[in-house]
């Protein structure tokens, strides 16, 4: 089946710092992707929706300043969490649907921030 | 989207059915049940979805009851592998807004050797 990869697995930094964290279809092209925040014995909280091309759409609540989400192209999105403050730390999920109506989605392996 | 509701937790013997129920009672006739799983600290991962037929692949099947309102996920032999927190989502598809998935609580599995 179709791949999605994260990098970094895990990523420990100071706090006031900022982190990239990539998301990477590996055998597809996805026009978009979804990040989304897992906190711990928590479900999953959609962020935003990354578009290819264009700006992407925040969930209510999430600050677009703080999570800055670039989609340069068809098999890379970018989440950057700005000025990282210890409440930051979280699991981070990316996931993208192998075609535009596709029922099935893929999720990469996670990114685990912690900010100390 | 449709809301779920979930057992928040399940116990099942290894070798054994595992059926894993989720009410979504103000399902539309457009939207689609969807399963997913989440092992301990990985990503999600898909296992099936339907619509109003029942639905059978190499992981699990989909039981759907005929007013839509709930349907069953069925692990026929359940192993130690398939501890992990199950999602029934209700999203209508086709529509490039409507693939976000909206995740519940879900339910905890815990298969016991």
């Amino acid at each position: 089946g179709a791949v999605v990869s994260q990098h970094p697995s895990w990523v420990i930094c100071k706090s006031g710092t900022s982190v990239k964290i990539e998301c990477r279809s590996l055998d597809f092209q996805a026009t978009t992707m979804f990040w989304y925040r897992q906190f711990p014995k928590q479900s999953l909280m959609l962020m935003a929706t990354s578009n290819e091309g264009s700006k992407a759409t925040y969930e209510q609540g999430v600050e677009k300043d703080k999570f800055l989400i670039n989609h340069a192209s068809l098999t890379l999105s970018t989440l950057t969490v700005t000025s990282a403050h210890p409440e930051d730390s979280s699991f981070y999920i990316c996931s993208a649907p192998v075609a535009s109506g596709s029922h099935t989605q893929y999720f990469g392996p996670g990114t685990r921030l912690t900010v100390l | 989207d449709a809301k779920t509701t979930q057992p928040p937790s399940m116990d099942c013997a290894e070798g054994r059915a595992a059926n894993l129920p989720c009410n979504h009672s103000t399902i539309s006739g457009n939207e689609y049940v969807y399963w997913y799983r989440q092992i301990h600290s990985q990503g999600p991962q898909y296992i099936i979805h339907g619509l109003k037929n029942n639905e059978t692949n190499e992981m699990a099947s989909l039981i759907i009851t005929e007013d839509r309102k709930s349907s069953t996920l069925i692990l026929p032999h359940a192993t130690l592998r398939d501890t992990a927190v199950y999602y029934c989502i209700v999203r209508a598809a086709g529509r490039q807004g409507a693939q976000k998935l909206v995740f519940g609580q879900g339910t905890r599995l815990t298969i016991n050797p």
